[in-house]
């Protein structure tokens, strides 16, 4: 009964693939979130998208694209993979955009060989 | 406490004594403020939040403290236990989106 889950934990690739990471939270959410931890653990937003429209894109490379087939998903294409892609990144949600907790996945540790 | 630097701030307190990890937010606009706690391996958990119409705010062995004026959060968690260790962040709700602190590294010492 995981409330935000993301598949898969852990991915390694080489420099230049395009690869897919899944977000799926069963909490009745309608706003879902992606950010990128660096390895200084810093927490930065990439994506927000309410009602599966896109409301923040935070200057993310065009290389990301996130898609949302519905409220409970959210998923994020990464192409051309770049070394600085190497993170861990998080899916959250949260019930409206403002003034709400949001509840974060487990996290995909991404690796850029 | 938690501040933009090249280095996570440690904190390191005795198991049972009380921890405080203290934040400095920028936006003066933001009216929500929340701390999350970050084990290895895991994502942020929340543990607690406090709006900007009050001041102080009290959960399970946990209160937050704002401070408008300064700008200024904290967390005291009461009676530190070894299951606290993690990584702290505060986050401050501005411009429909949360931006994080650079945390704080919590051992605790036997």
């Amino acid at each position: 009964d995981t409330a935000v889950s993301q598949t898969p934990k852990y991915l390694v690739t080489q420099m230049g693939n395009d690869k897919s990471i899944k977000c799926e939270q069963n909490l009745g959410h309608d706003t879902m979130y992606w950010y990128k931890q660096d390895s200084k653990k810093f927490l930065k937003i990439m994506f927000s998208y309410n009602n599966k429209e896109l409301i923040i894109n935070e200057t993310v490379p065009n290389r990301f694209s996130p898609k949302s087939p519905d409220k409970a998903h959210l998923n994020l294409h990464i192409n051309s993979l770049e070394l600085g892609d190497s993170a861990v990144y998080f899916c959250a949600s949260s019930q409206g955009l403002v003034n709400q907790p949001q509840h974060f996945g487990d996290g995909t540790r991404l690796s850029i060989l | 406490g938690e501040s933009v630097g090249l280095h996570l701030p440690t904190l390191s307190v005795q198991e049972g004594d009380n921890s405080i990890i203290n934040c400095a937010y920028s936006n003066s606009a933001s009216d929500y403020f929340i701390w999350y706690k970050q084990e290895s391996g895991k994502g942020p958990q929340f543990i607690i939040d406090i709006r900007s119409n009050m001041d102080k705010r009290q959960g399970q062995r946990v209160t937050v403290l704002l401070n408008k004026t300064v700008k200024h959060l904290s967390l005291q968690i009461a009676a530190t236990q070894p299951g606290d260790s993690a990584v702290y962040f505060c986050a401050e709700n501005g411009n429909e989106k949360l931006t994080f602190g650079t945390g704080t590294r919590l051992t605790i010492i036997p």
